[in-house]
């Protein structure tokens, strides 16, 4: 079994702060974790992933396997960046995501001014 | 990018009813789509797998008799809440996957349906 667990169901930074939203998961095989953003009345979509290893709108996670976690942090936050952000993990078999997600429950994060 | 269209966006409807929703891949091929539910102020739970010109594949507790899904081409996916009831009233949510899927495309999402029972 798959899961997802975001600990912090609200979270609130100032502007230019740092903020860390966190992920743990738990799964046998080989994860491949995700960062979703739901900015306000709008769809969810992709922020990163963590084959691509990138940075997408300065926020960053690294996958580490041994505590189990995929934390998302951002140096400096941004009043753009308040949202809802889930963490979400597909199953992987020979290097081929089996794409079924399992999200975690949702940070919804604030940003003040 | 790739965008995925659902309809509609919210219905109301009386108990007993079927309600139909659809999801469309507007720019790119999908052989894999995925139905999700939401309950107020929690996650997104996947109901079940949607595979074009196959029958789909269902999570554990989902009534497959209660929630039609067809994959009938490579960019629509329906989701039909048959004899839909109150306690089926839910924010319904598709994703897309694309073509070919051993990519490890990532899925797209739709605005999502929000269905109302009376």
């Amino acid at each position: 079994a798959q899961r997802v667990t975001q600990p912090e169901k609200l979270l609130s930074v100032f502007k230019g702060a740092p903020v860390e939203l966190k992920c743990n998961y738990s799964y046998s095989g080989s994860p491949e974790l995700f960062w979703y953003v739901q900015y306000s009345r709008q769809r969810l979509q992709l922020l990163l992933r963590h084959i691509s290893r990138e940075s997408i709108k300065g926020f960053t996670a690294d996958l580490n396997k041994g505590e189990t976690s995929f934390h998302l942090k951002k140096p400096f936050a941004q009043e753009e960046d308040s949202a809802m952000y889930y963490c979400a993990l597909s199953g992987r078999a020979g290097g081929t995501s089996y794409g079924k997600l399992t999200f975690g429950q949702g940070t919804i994060l604030t940003v003040h001014p | 990018g790739a965008v995925v269209s659902q309809h509609p966006s919210r219905v109301i409807c009386k108990s007993g009813t079927s309600v139909k929703i659809e999801c469309r891949s507007l720019d790119f091929q999908a052989t894999t789509m995925f139905w999700y539910r939401q309950f107020p102020k929690k996650s997104l739970m996947l109901m079940a797998t949607s595979n074009e010109g196959s029958k789909a594949t269902y999570e554990q507790g989902v009534e497959k008799d209660k929630f039609l899904i067809n994959h009938a081409s490579l960019t629509l996916s329906t989701l039909t809440v048959t004899s839909a009831h109150p306690e089926d009233s839910s924010f319904y949510i598709c994703s897309a996957r694309e073509f070919p899927n051993h990519s490890n495309q990532p899925q797209h999402f739709g605005d999502g349906t929000r269905l109302s029972i009376l």
